[in-house]
């Protein structure tokens, strides 16, 4: 059974970046689409962006562009979601998600990391 | 990108009654190649990540009681729990895989 797990809890400085990991197990981590979402208290998730590890490709969401950057390193089936010039308004929960392709777009997520808190505070 | 609108914001059911939520794309999420909705229902209860409980509006993933089910088409879907159980409070959430995948705002479901 497919299993993604993520690193631990962050506080970070305005203005610093943030690297969080995801490791994916139990299943074949090149045929997968991993996503990264983040969800603020009280709201919905929000995309990020998405990395197709076989192949290396991504595309960010456009509130992203130019600030996120997405990796994965297939020798350690591990995905790398890297958040620069950190505002408190950054401040959530950070999750991978293992995308279904079920559509040229994309798909839903069938499998989720447990999150990983970041805190933006000076 | 298409905008997600969830109704309502909460709701209090009483236990083996039935809950049903709404949501509403700004665009229509038909696909055509295989004549379905690109739509995706959520459950998250407190303290935990989301879980998928349908995509294609009506596909239930593997596990998922069948009190569950997904109905709807082209920008306006339904989710209905047909029988609430105890374990079904949390938030659920619509998501569009159309595009740009972009999730509702999320209703509360909660015991009367």
């Amino acid at each position: 059974q497919a299993l993604l797990v993520q690193s631990g809890a962050e506080v970070k400085k305005p203005g610093s970046s943030v690297k969080v990991s995801c490791k994916s197990s139990g299943g074949p981590f090149n045929s997968y689409t991993i996503s990264w979402m983040r969800q603020a208290p009280g709201q919905g998730p929000e995309w990020m962006g998405r990395i197709i590890p076989n192949i290396g490709i991504t595309k960010y969401a456009q509130n992203f562009q130019g600030r996120v950057t997405i990796t994965a390193d297939k020798s350690t089936s591990t995905t790398y979601m890297e958040l620069n010039s950190l505002m408190s308004e950054d401040t959530a929960i950070y999750y991978c998600a293992r995308e279904m392709r079920l559509t040229p777009a994309g798909g839903p997520f069938d499998v989720w990391g447990q999150g990983t808190v970041v805190n933006v505070s000076s | 990108d298409i905008v997600m609108t969830q109704s309502p914001d909460s709701l209090a059911v009483s236990l083996g009654e039935r809950a049903t939520i709404h949501c509403k794309s700004s665009q229509s999420v038909f696909y055509s190649s295989n004549n379905k909705n690109s739509l995706a229902w959520y459950q998250q209860r407190p303290g935990q990540p989301p879980t998928l409980l349908i995509y294609w509006a009506s596909t239930r993933e593997p596990g998922v009681p069948d009190r569950f089910s997904g109905s709807g088409s082209g920008t306006d879907f339904t989710l209905t729990i047909s029988s609430l159980q105890a374990e079904d409070v949390g938030v659920y959430y619509c998501q569009q895989y159309s595009s740009t995948p972009r999730f509702g705002g999320g209703t509360k479901v909660e015991i009367k």
